[in-house]
């Protein structure tokens, strides 16, 4: 089975703090993408790496930044919490496929991050 | 861009009937996937059946099968003999071939089973 997990499910922090949000997959796959999901909003792509020190933006990048040094971890940096950035973060992977079953994302349970 | 979109907000439906879950997609690209996720309250996503633009047939994973109608873009999930249990979000996607292949979720619908 595959499995990504992630450092913590709830997080509370201030505004201003850095945070470092972890997400490790066990199953060797190239990509990983970070998301937040927000009521009305649905799931927006932030992030996504399709190999070790490679990372793309996503849909909404502003006000983070990715780190990708191994594999199989993938971490989420907040430079500076904003109240904004309260949500939730899911971290996903897979393989690379050609747009096929193979790109099957895999999540892990999800980060609910509240900046206060 | 690809967009999904799912007009049903919230659905009810009884233990042990079937229910479908609408998704319409909208996308330029010749070849595609497209997948439905579950979300209970806890939070996690869960992967539950994915269908390729390619396919012959319509996907079918247990109680779960995709009503698949390429011309008209539609992809709606059905549900036979639902439990207690299946009441959660439910989520269409679309691979993003411009995003690595990321997914483009829709609002996702939430349905509720009842006795």
């Amino acid at each position: 089975d595959v499995k990504v997990t992630q450092s913590s499910r709830y997080l509370v922090k201030r505004t201003g703090e850095k945070v470092f949000l972890e997400c490790v997959q066990d199953m060797d796959h190239e990509n990983m993408f970070w998301y937040r999901q927000d009521p009305g909003l649905g799931l927006r792509l932030i992030y996504f790496s399709y190999d070790v020190k490679m990372k793309e933006k996503g849909d909404i990048p502003e006000g983070y930044s990715v780190s990708r040094e191994k594999k199989e971890r993938f971490s989420l940096i907040l430079e500076s919490a904003s109240t904004n950035q309260t949500s939730m973060y899911l971290c996903a992977s897979s393989s690379p496929g050609l747009a096929g079953r193979t790109d099957t994302q895999y999540f892990g349970p999800g980060t609910r991050l509240t900046v206060l | 861009a690809q967009k999904i979109t799912q007009t049903q907000p919230g659905m009810f439906v009884q233990e042990k009937e079937a229910v479908t879950l609408d998704c319409t997609y909208d996308t330029s690209d010749p070849s595609y996937g497209l997948f439905w996720y579950k979300q209970p309250s806890s939070g996690e996503m869960i992967f539950l059946i994915y269908q390729g633009s390619y396919d012959q047939q319509n996907a079918t994973e247990g109680r779960y099968s995709l009503n698949f109608q390429k011309a008209r873009k539609s992809a709606n999930l059905v549900i036979s003999a639902s439990q207690l249990g299946d009441s959660a979000m439910y989520f269409c996607a679309i691979l993003n071939s411009n995003s690595g292949y990321a997914l483009n979720f829709g609002k996702g619908t939430s349905l509720l089973v009842t006795p």
